[in-house]
């Protein structure tokens, strides 16, 4: 059975850097037809799509945030990351890292197995 | 402002069959497969319909999606006390080139 496990820091810093790492158990990364990407939470709201990742390297990002995203993947961990550079109180959010499927046209569709979900508060 | 248009409630008495609408576009819904999600408060969501009308193994037939033009519907028959959760939609936007997801529908068993 396909398990992803995020990790990361609970808490950031206004203006810094914001990680998590999400661990691929049962399944390799680099299996193909498949996107592993992040969507996010904010406390009471929402699903957000933040980007995704094929095992090549390829990556999608969700437009108003691709300023300030980096989604990268390291096969030999069996394993991928988040970078959210200049967090502000508005990134504090739940963080799920995902499996996506893809289409007929190699884009990546909606996701089919989650993580449990990280908890991210960007305070001083 | 999500870009998939969904109703923020929904409800109906155990047994009835309700349905929960996602509007969306011609450069999402109109041309691409719909996805569907059942989240329970506290956990991470889990998909209920994918390829527009498909169940994963294990989710029972009582829901079932359908998709016409730009728009989708999810429909749960049979209500059950358990299906009390938020409903998402979501599907691929060429347009932005990015996922999109609906606002969520809150269904309420009374």
């Amino acid at each position: 059975q396909l398990q992803l496990q995020g990790s990361g820091p609970g808490l950031v810093k206004p203006s810094e850097t914001l990680s998590l790492t999400c661990i691929v158990s049962g399944g390799f990364i680099s299996s193909s037809g498949y996107y592993w990407g992040w969507i996010r939470q904010p406390p009471g709201k929402g699903l957000e799509w933040i980007g995704t990742i094929y095992y090549s390297g390829s990556t999608f990002y969700n437009p108003s945030l691709k300023s300030r995203i980096t989604v990268s993947v390291d096969t030999s961990k069996n394993q991928f990351s988040l970078k959210l550079s200049s967090v502000t109180a508005a990134d504090t959010a739940v963080y799920y890292c995902a499996r996506h499927g893809t289409d007929g046209y190699n884009h990546p569709v909606g996701p089919d197995y989650w993580g449990q979900g990280t908890l991210v508060t960007v305070s001083s | 402002q999500s870009v998939l248009t969904q109703p923020p409630s929904a409800s109906g008495t155990p047994g009835q069959r309700v349905t929960i609408s996602c509007s969306g576009s011609s450069s999402n819904i109109g041309i691409n497969y719909v996805y569907w999600y059942q989240q329970v408060p506290g956990t991470a969501p889990k998909l209920l319909i994918y390829g527009n009308n498909q169940r994963p193994s294990g989710v029972p037939d009582r829901f079932s999606g359908s998709k016409s033009g730009t728009s989708a519907s999810l429909a749960i028959s049979g209500l059950r006390s358990e299906d009390e959760a938020d409903y998402y939609c979501a599907a691929w936007d060429d347009s932005l080139s990015a996922v999109v997801f609906g606002g969520g529908t809150k269904l309420t068993v009374l």
